[in-house]
């Protein structure tokens, strides 16, 4: 079964800093992993999707990594912003197929603050 | 990015009742709909898939009966929450995939949360 967790749980920073959040998962046979992020009382919005071919991929301020063999991910936000603040989630996707389901990290909450 | 849109946003019902809950995608067909349930400062559990035409998959340990999904369009899907009691009260989110793109990102709804009293 696999399981996917988020280090660290909670993460507050000044303004400006760049920051590493971390995801790791047991299963190396994956399809491909999604970074989310979720602000209070909202939905998911999708911000970086990697293929398990990827080694990472970049949007903005914000660059992902992916070293399947050893079940890690990382997404790496530069210069972070107070409106950074969330709840950043990655999921990781088993196979190839559509009904295949995403298994969630448990996330981990990060405030930026003036 | 492909838009999926959830109704009611909130809603707050007495123990007892049934409450539905709607998951749309509205600029793709999805013929595959997923629906997560959000505990607080939790992480999000899959509780069914849904297919359009079919009946839902299950999660282990989601009760089918308690938990009622229809997803009679390529566009729609419905969560139906049964004799609803307060332990049911959490935060629901469907997702879904939009195949004409390749259907390898997934795409979620802003979500709807349920009290019931």
């Amino acid at each position: 079964k696999q399981e996917v967790t988020q280090i660290p749980a909670a993460l507050s920073v000044p303004e400006g800093e760049n920051l590493v959040l971390n995801c790791s998962f047991t299963d190396s046979a994956i399809y491909n992993l999604q970074w989310f992020r979720q602000d209070p009382g909202k939905g998911l919005t999708s911000l970086l999707l990697i293929q398990s071919s990827q080694r990472e991929q970049t949007s903005g301020r914000l660059n992902a990594s992916l070293d399947k063999s050893s079940g890690r991910s990382t997404l790496y936000i530069a210069a972070s912003q107070p409106g950074d603040s969330a709840t950043y989630l990655c999921a990781v996707k088993a196979d190839t197929g559509t009904a295949s389901k995403l298994t969630f990290g448990t996330g981990t909450r990060l405030q930026v603050t003036l | 990015g492909a838009v999926v849109s959830q109704h009611p946003s909130w809603v707050i019902c007495k123990s007892g009742t049934s409450v539905k809950i709607e998951c749309r995608s509205l600029d793709f067909q999805a013929t595959t709909m997923f629906w997560y349930r959000q505990f607080p400062k939790q992480s999000l559990m899959l509780m069914a898939t849904s297919n359009e035409g079919s009946k839902a998959t299950y999660e282990q340990g989601v009760e089918k009966d308690k938990f009622l999904i229809n997803h009679a369009s390529l566009t729609l899907s419905t969560l139906t929450v049964t004799s609803a009691h307060p332990e049911d009260s959490s935060f629901y989110i469907c997702s879904a995939r939009d195949l004409a793109s390749g259907g390898r990102e997934l795409f979620f709804g802003e979500g709807s949360r349920l009290t019931v009293l």
